[in-house]
């Protein structure tokens, strides 16, 4: 089976910065998605790692440590339309473009 | 392109009732997903298919729930007879068998 733990929820201010975590169980492994949806919306794609490392764009930055099992999600200067949950998910080698994905993690802006 | 397009956007039934709820992919992508998400259990995937074949549906509740994708650009997931816990807003997605699912804006099922 496969696991997928993040924190449930994580309030900041605008401007500031602040880094979602997950952490992962699976066999064949083969890379880590975050996706954000806002209330009432559809999850929609930030990004992707399959290497260890960190991935920018824009103000969001990706991490992942294949060794550790474990990636996180970085946002920079943040505003108050970043309020909304993130989920990561994880894809499998072997499973067509199947994700897992974990419970999400509630993100409140605040002015 | 117009992304996934779901219908209807909302439906309201009483329990007992057949609801079926479509998905058109986007054109070129060969995986669809059907995902449920509620309060407490989250975004669940209950069924996904590849080149129009199910391929794992042991998401799927119970046997009152069933999906088709009949050709590449059109899918149903269908519930029958409904109940009032499967009340809850269902996603259908699709991709190109990568990393990045593109969801549908969702179908707010309420069954009383």
């Amino acid at each position: 089976g496969q696991s997928l733990e993040q924190p449930s929820e994580v309030t900041a201010v605008e401007g500031a910065i602040v880094q979602i975590n997950c952490t992962y169980q699976t066999s064949g492994f083969y890379g880590l998605s975050w996706y954000q949806q806002h209330d009432g919306g559809a999850p929609t794609f930030l990004s992707y790692n399959a290497l260890d490392g960190l991935e920018e764009t824009g103000r969001f930055s990706s991490f992942l440590s294949r060794s550790d099992s474990y990636g996180y999600l970085l946002l920079q200067e943040l505003q108050m339309k970043d309020s909304a949950s993130y989920f990561c998910a994880v894809k499998r080698g072997s499973t067509l473009g199947r994700l897992y994905f974990g419970r999400g993690t509630q993100l409140t802006v605040w002015p | 392109d117009a992304g996934v397009i779901q219908s209807p956007r909302h439906e309201v039934t009483e329990m007992g009732q057949e609801v079926t709820l479509r998905c058109k992919p986007i054109s070129g992508h060969n995986s669809l997903f059907w995902y449920r998400q509620t309060m407490m259990r989250g975004l669940e995937l209950l069924i996904y298919f590849n080149n129009n074949v199910p391929i794992d549906d042991s998401g799927m509740p119970e046997d009152r729930f069933s999906a088709k994708m009949p050709n590449a650009s059109f899918s149903t997931l269908k519930i029958q007879p409904s109940e009032p816990r499967d009340s809850a807003v269902y996603f259908c997605a699709s991709s190109l068998e990568g990393y990045e699912q593109y969801f549908g804006p969702g179908t707010r099922l309420t069954v009383t």
